[in-house]
């Protein structure tokens, strides 16, 4: 049971480049996120998947976008990478709406230059 | 609108004397709190959390936080701090039934010998 693994671990891109994080859970949980985290910032949500095939914005979606593949899957694409996008990713799930305690995956460390 | 404050975005204090991390929350409606800790080049991980029922509430390492409606807070506290308690902690909000999370900007900790 690996939990919430999160590929690449580490990332840079030049401006204007995509590339696509990849997160994936094995515990059948039907929520996922996407958050970003920035030093003094906290975390901040970019996007939400209360269940396959839904996805909704949360407070930083712009300059995102997302995929819920199937259950298991949650990818997040930048389709032209700019140097404010800079930071940590990470992505978490939960089992179902009615359960609180978040599962982290270990982050991907993204620089756009 | 949600939004939780945490109060410091850096304390120190020395080996075995008393944490106390301050996070108050802005709701209309009774909240879910969650403290979570976070070391270096790792996720975060849950420390504690309030849904309902008793206000203090006990965690993982020693950590515990009470849920004090009249002040809107929910401050994480240890008796005795220890060097392995060094990291970054975040305050957290789900309200009610929804899906997102609100994270406060965190506080890192650092505790001297």
């Amino acid at each position: 049971n690996a939990g919430v693994t999160q590929t690449p671990k580490f990332q840079v891109l030049k401006t204007g480049q995509s590339m696509t994080l990849q997160c994936a859970q094995d515990m059948n949980h039907n929520s996922m996120y996407w958050y970003r985290q920035d030093p003094g910032m906290g975390l901040r949500l970019i996007y939400y998947s209360a269940s396959e095939g839904t996805t909704d914005k949360g407070e930083v979606p712009n300059g995102y976008n997302v995929s819920r593949l199937n259950k298991r899957e949650f990818s997040l694409r930048l389709e032209s990478a700019a140097p404010s996008q800079t930071s940590v990713y990470f992505c978490a799930s939960i089992p179902d709406s009615s359960y609180n305690e978040q599962f982290f995956g270990p982050g991907t460390r993204l620089t756009v230059l | 609108a949600q939004s939780v404050t945490q109060l410091g975005s850096h304390v120190s204090v020395s080996e075995g004397a008393l944490v106390l991390l301050r996070c108050n929350y802005s709701s209309s409606v009774p909240p879910y709190l969650f403290w979570y800790v976070q070391y270096p080049n790792q996720g975060l991980q849950l420390l504690l959390k309030y849904t309902t029922g008793a206000t203090l509430v006990k965690g993982i390492n020693g950590f515990e936080a009470e849920f004090k409606k009249s002040e809107t807070s929910f401050h994480l506290t240890k008796p005795s701090a220890h060097m392995s308690d060094a990291a970054e902690y975040f305050c957290a909000v789900r309200k009610g039934n929804f899906n997102k999370f609100y994270f406060g900007s965190g506080t890192k900790l650092n505790v001297k010998p």
